[in-house]
């Protein structure tokens, strides 16, 4: 699985949109890009993922490059529940096996 | 209401003793996982099972033991031989539906005493 790098932690003003870089410059084509989040003491929450098109769902949008080796995950109108621990990380979409999270960037909403 | 459920959530153990944690699904996926987090660190993957009566071990294996006897269930015993067993543990579900995504319970933080 290709490595990600993420900033280690970004703030957000409450309601405006926040944009959530990842770098995966070593992704190989049949790797999905997924966005997970932790919040303190937690189990890590699945958010969103995709391969190639930029993907929506009731929780966040992603934008992956066209070359693939970077994606943005936005959260359209943060709240303040949305503070939390967010993972990239990437996975051969048909293999079974271990998840990988980094470091993952710390996302304040604040007030 | 379907799920990962994990209990308890917070578990205490003498040093010596075995103890068992339980995940339970009802998600109807066949694949399950067990990770261990230490604080400020990433996931760690103890032991996996593909399909019923089968697992394999991940990369922390030694002084764990699991069984999976049923498809919702996946209990985790961490025994005397784990020299350092106090941790968060998570386990999760994965979906063949979605490309295998995996979806997690909300963990059980175990602490020796």
């Amino acid at each position: 699985d290709a490595k990600t790098t993420q900033p280690p932690s970004m703030d957000c003003a409450e309601g405006r949109a926040a944009n959530l870089p990842c770098n995966h410059s070593t992704i190989s084509g049949n790797e999905y890009v997924y966005w997970y989040r932790q919040i303190h003491s937690q189990g890590p929450q699945y958010i969103i993922h995709g391969l190639k098109n930029n993907e929506t769902n009731e929780m966040a949008s992603l934008i992956i490059t066209e070359d693939r080796k970077s994606s943005t995950l936005i959260l359209p109108h943060a709240t303040l529940r949305d503070t939390a621990v967010y993972y990239c990380t990437t996975r051969r979409g048909t293999s079974y096996g271990k998840l990988t999270f980094g470091q993952g960037t710390i996302l304040t909403v604040h007030p | 209401d379907g799920g990962i459920t994990q209990s308890p959530k917070y578990l205490f153990r003498k040093e010596g003793q075995n103890v068992t944690l339980s995940c339970e699904q009802n998600l109807n996926h066949d694949a399950m996982y067990w990770y261990r987090q230490d604080p400020g660190q990433g996931l760690r993957l103890i032991y996996y099972s593909q399909i019923v009566n089968d697992f394999q071990k991940g990369d922390i294996a030694e002084g764990y033991s699991v069984s999976r006897e049923k498809k919702e269930s996946f209990p985790l015993t961490v025994t005397s031989a784990q020299k350092n067993p106090t941790a968060f543990y998570l386990c999760a579900s994965a979906s063949p539906s979605q490309q295998e995504t995996q979806y997690f319970g909300p963990g059980t933080r175990l602490l020796v005493l």
